[in-house]
């Protein structure tokens, strides 16, 4: 069975700064994708980041990046230059290829200060 | 543009009806949906697997008897929560993976239901 754990239900952060929010999980599947979303208040899930297993390099999307440490078992988001409308619920999810549905992790309100 | 939708976006009812809520992929066929829960403050917690023409499977400690769930086309999946009572109050979400592809998977907007 897979899980995912985020310890940091909470983070605040001051703009322009860079902020790391932490994701591991557990899998017995060699194969598996790690995701991570943002939903702001309104409630819809905004995809930000992909990272495969089998990824070599940590994937990076704009200002997201994230640390993939495979050995570690864990799948850490970084946001750099935070900004005021990052504000929201971060969530990490991982997938994997035995199935195909989506776990979540417990999630990480980040806040961002002016 | 959107890929999944879901409809109404809000309901409010009154305790011991039934409310349907439904889920299109609009830009693919979707052998499969997923139904997701998320309780305020709380994260997403899957529901069941919608397959198309075949019975859905439920998580354990879903009742399938209280959510029915009928997926019976490719672009349509219903949920409907039957004798829905305050605690069935929540946000539902419908999610899709159209083809399997690993970085792909489209959420509906999600549905609010509030039971008086």
């Amino acid at each position: 069975a897979q899980k995912i754990t985020q310890t940091q239900p909470g983070m605040f952060v001051q703009e322009k700064e860079a902020v790391t929010l932490d994701c591991t999980y557990d899998t017995s599947d060699p194969s598996y994708g790690l995701f991570w979303y943002k939903q702001p208040s309104s409630g819809e899930m905004i995809f930000l980041i992909y990272q495969g297993s089998y990824d070599q390099q940590n994937a990076t999307e704009g200002r997201y990046s994230l640390n993939f440490q495979k050995a570690r078992k864990s799948a850490n988001l970084v946001i750099s230059a935070s900004q005021l409308g990052d504000s929201a619920m971060y969530f990490c999810a991982m997938r994997e290829d035995n199935n195909n549905d989506m776990r979540f992790g417990a999630g990480t309100r980040l806040t961002v200060k002016p | 543009g959107a890929v999944v939708s879901q409809h109404p976006s809000r309901v409010i009812c009154k305790s011991g009806t039934s409310v349907k809520i439904e889920c299109r992929s609009l830009d693919f066929q979707a052998t499969t949906m997923f139904w997701y829960r998320q309780f305020p403050k709380q994260s997403l917690m899957l529901m069941a697997t919608s397959n198309e023409g075949s019975k859905a499977t439920y998580e354990q400690g879903v009742e399938k008897d209280k959510f029915l769930i009928n997926h019976a086309s490719l672009t349509l999946s219903t949920l409907t929560v039957t004798s829905a009572h305050p605690e069935d109050s929540s946000f539902y979400i419908c999610t899709l993976n159209p083809d399997r592809s690993y970085n792909e998977q489209f959420f509906g907007p999600g549905t609010r239901l509030t039971v008086l």
